[in-house]
């Protein structure tokens, strides 16, 4: 079991946002600044997209930003658009695990 | 091209063993932490082990330490995977992963296949 939870799944429409959350404790999420987000599409390989919370790496869409309350980290995505269906992950320094279980987005 | 590019996986028996290598090419791996990252079939990201600029300090995810032995040679800008005493749960593909600080890996290879089964 992932010390960080996230929703196995989530939706949404084209051009609509959808919201993916990362849960963790005061060890991990709560006490560091250091929340990663990772975009996986099928039989590829992860590409970071989110750092440090909030930053967004040369050549990410700003359609993509993090954000942090307490011991949750959310994953934005506005304007949704068909080559945002994937798989996510966040990461976090500071717990027993450094992965959530991830999250399958489906672009309806 | 910016690329890391993993080999040497394959398919192996109970108790065997592999060595993956992970080649950095256009982009160097000098100075940074390294990662290996596994993804069974169907299934999550998962840690397994890293090293720090110099390669003397090393950390593994429990259920790996004392058979796998991850390695780099900083000249060769290469990251290394020696993998022994292989069970059926090892069977994943396997990531190596440039860690630009706190767990944050901004470079990935495309992962290579390690399959054990009898």
């Amino acid at each position: 079991q992932s010390a960080l939870t996230q929703p196995p799944s989530a939706s949404g429409s084209l051009g609509q946002s959808v919201t993916i959350s990362c849960t963790g404790s005061s060890s991990d999420v709560g006490t560091y600044n250091y929340v990663s987000w990772y975009q996986q599409h099928p039989g590829k390989a992860p590409r970071l997209i989110i750092y440090e919370v909030t930053k967004r790496p040369s050549g990410v869409p700003d359609r993509f930003s993090g954000s942090k309350s307490g011991n949750t980290a959310s994953l934005t995505v506005s304007g949704l658009q068909a080559e945002d269906e994937a798989d996510y992950y966040c990461s976090s320094f500071g717990g027993l695990r450094v992965f959530g279980g991830g999250t399958k987005l489906t672009v309806l | 091209e910016v690329q890391l590019v993993e080999s040497g996986g394959g398919f192996v028996q109970p108790g065997g063993s592999l060595r993956l290598s992970c080649a950095a090419s256009g982009v160097t791996l000098f100075g940074y932490w390294v990662d290996w990252v596994r993804q069974a079939p169907g299934k999550g990201l998962e840690w397994v082990a890293n090293t720090n600029p110099d390669g003397d300090e090393k950390y593994y995810m429990d259920s790996v330490k004392g058979r796998f032995t991850i390695s780099r040679d900083n000249a060769k800008n290469s990251l290394y995977l020696e993998m022994n005493n292989l069970r059926v749960e090892d069977t994943a593909v396997y990531f190596c992963a440039r860690n630009r600080g706190w767990f944050s890996f901004d470079l990935w290879g495309q992962g290579t296949l390690v399959t054990v089964s009898s």
